[in-house]
């Protein structure tokens, strides 16, 4: 099983800063990968998939890179609703695992 | 848009059993895998598996397998899991989410978009 360990756990910034969150594999996900943003009481949604692509709707200041076993997501500059918690998900290998979570709070 | 809707929340006692659905719309329904992941509370997300339902077949993660079982009736673009032997651990926040896949592809190895609104299943005695 690959294990994803995101960092930090937490993130404490202001509206207007950039966030910089990190994702690494225990093992290579190649450039399958994807972050998904969850609010409150609120489903998972998908931002960004194959490490960089922005799934529709996603507004440009989110984006993604990286390959291999080291990923980030950037939030160039963080609105209020942009504070959730941030989850990364690998499909290179089954079965499909996810990261811990980092939280994005005020 | 595209869609899916769940059955409401379900409180289930030790060693009984839990189904729930997971009806989509706005898109051809056997087009695209259903996955499931669950969310125990203040926990993360857990992938359970994938169903194809154009064909039925289906793919489970090692950790659910002879307890879950995925399913579907075509006729009313519902897919449903079912999972037995429940015991505490099993209480979570069940979601179905569509598979979404640009290259690559192939089941039980996509991405999730959208996720259904997600049911509550309590096991309790």
């Amino acid at each position: 099983e690959i294990l994803l360990t995101q960092s930090p756990a937490t993130l404490s910034l202001s509206p207007g800063e950039r966030a910089t969150l990190s994702c690494r594999a225990s093992q290579s996900v190649d450039r399958y990968l994807a972050w998904y943003q969850q609010k409150p009481g609120q489903t998972p949604r998908l931002l960004i998939y194959d490490a960089s692509s922005r799934a529709t709707g996603i507004p440009a200041r989110f984006s993604g890179s990286g390959s291999g076993t080291d990923f980030t997501l950037t939030i160039s500059s963080l609105e209020p609703e942009d504070f959730a918690v941030y989850y990364c998900q690998q499909r290179f290998n089954w079965p499909l695992t996810f990261g811990g979570g980092t939280k994005v709070d005020i | 848009q595209v869609q899916l809707v769940q059955s409401g929340a379900e409180v289930k006692k030790p060693g009984a059993s839990v189904k729930v659905s997971c009806k989509a719309s706005g898109y051809t329904f056997t087009n695209y895998d259903i996955n499931w992941v669950r969310q125990a509370a203040g926990q993360g997300l857990e992938w359970m598996g994938w169903m194809n339902p154009d064909s039925g077949s289906s793919g489970y993660a090692q950790k659910f397998q002879g307890r879950v079982t995925f399913t579907r009736d075509t006729s009313i673009n519902t897919a449903y899991m079912e999972l037995s032997s429940l015991r505490s651990e099993d209480t979570a926040v069940y979601y179905c989410a569509k598979a979404f896949c640009v290259i690559d592809c192939y089941s039980g190895s996509e991405w999730f978009d959208p996720w259904g609104q997600g049911t509550l299943v309590t096991v309790s005695s």
